[in-house]
């Protein structure tokens, strides 16, 4: 089986613009979570998809958002990106039954300049 | 709110030796925990979980305990190699969906 996949692996951007990650979660897992790492404040739950439908929420800005679709890949948006925002984005999958570990993707790491 | 704690940020262990990491939890009592690996410049991986009705969990040289009287988990590596060196993570499921709170994690070295 193929592991979780995101593109890009590594993004420049500049203050104000935004950005677009993508996740593509194992066959067959329906809940998708994004986690955003820094070293200051190590893993940071964004939120996460189960079935389209957003299940939990992290406490971050409105800027970020997400959605999940139909084949249960998943996408994350930064809008007006701030030099704080420049993280290793991580998405996660997992069957979504509960107390199911979660298999990472290789991560994103935005640069915001 | 949940919160996890990692006592140390950074263990250094020779090799052979075992590597004991702690996580401790407040505010509230978690079903289970899992720890994770995590190598520089890559995602996590799941290493065991152990629930709350289990003293102990074992996986090749790897050992989980959760004590919740202590409200406590202990991560043990024997016979640890410097291919053990990465940081270690605990995490909780928090309320039945994917979302995992995260230690800040413990950065282990084992040298030859």
């Amino acid at each position: 089986k193929a592991g979780v996949t995101q593109t890009p692996r590594y993004l420049i951007k500049t203050r104000g613009q935004q950005v677009t990650l993508s996740c593509s979660p194992i066959s067959g897992h329906r809940s998708v979570s994004w986690y955003q790492q820094t070293p200051g404040q190590g893993l940071q739950f964004l939120f996460e998809y189960f079935s389209e439908t957003q299940r939990n929420k992290g406490n971050f800005p409105g800027r970020f958002s997400g959605r999940q679709f139909s084949n249960s890949r998943s996408e994350m948006n930064v809008s007006t990106l701030e030099l704080g925002d420049s993280a290793l984005y991580l998405c996660a999958s997992s069957p979504g039954q509960g107390s199911d570990e979660q298999f990472f993707g290789p991560g994103t790491r935005l640069t915001v300049l | 709110s949940q919160k996890i704690e990692q006592n140390s940020e950074a263990l250094n262990i020779q090799e052979g030796k075992t590597a004991t990491l702690t996580c401790n939890y407040t505010n509230y009592s978690p079903a289970y925990l899992q720890w994770y690996r995590q190598d520089p410049g890559r995602g996590p991986v799941f290493l065991l979980l152990i629930r709350e009705n289990e003293k102990e969990k074992r996986k090749e040289r790897l050992k989980v305990t959760f004590d919740t009287t202590l409200k406590q988990s202990l991560f043990h590596i024997t016979a640890s190699q410097p291919a053990d060196s990465a940081t270690y993570l605990c995490a909780q499921l928090y309320n039945q969906g994917g979302k995992l709170i995260f230690g800040q994690g413990t950065e282990l070295s084992v040298k030859p």
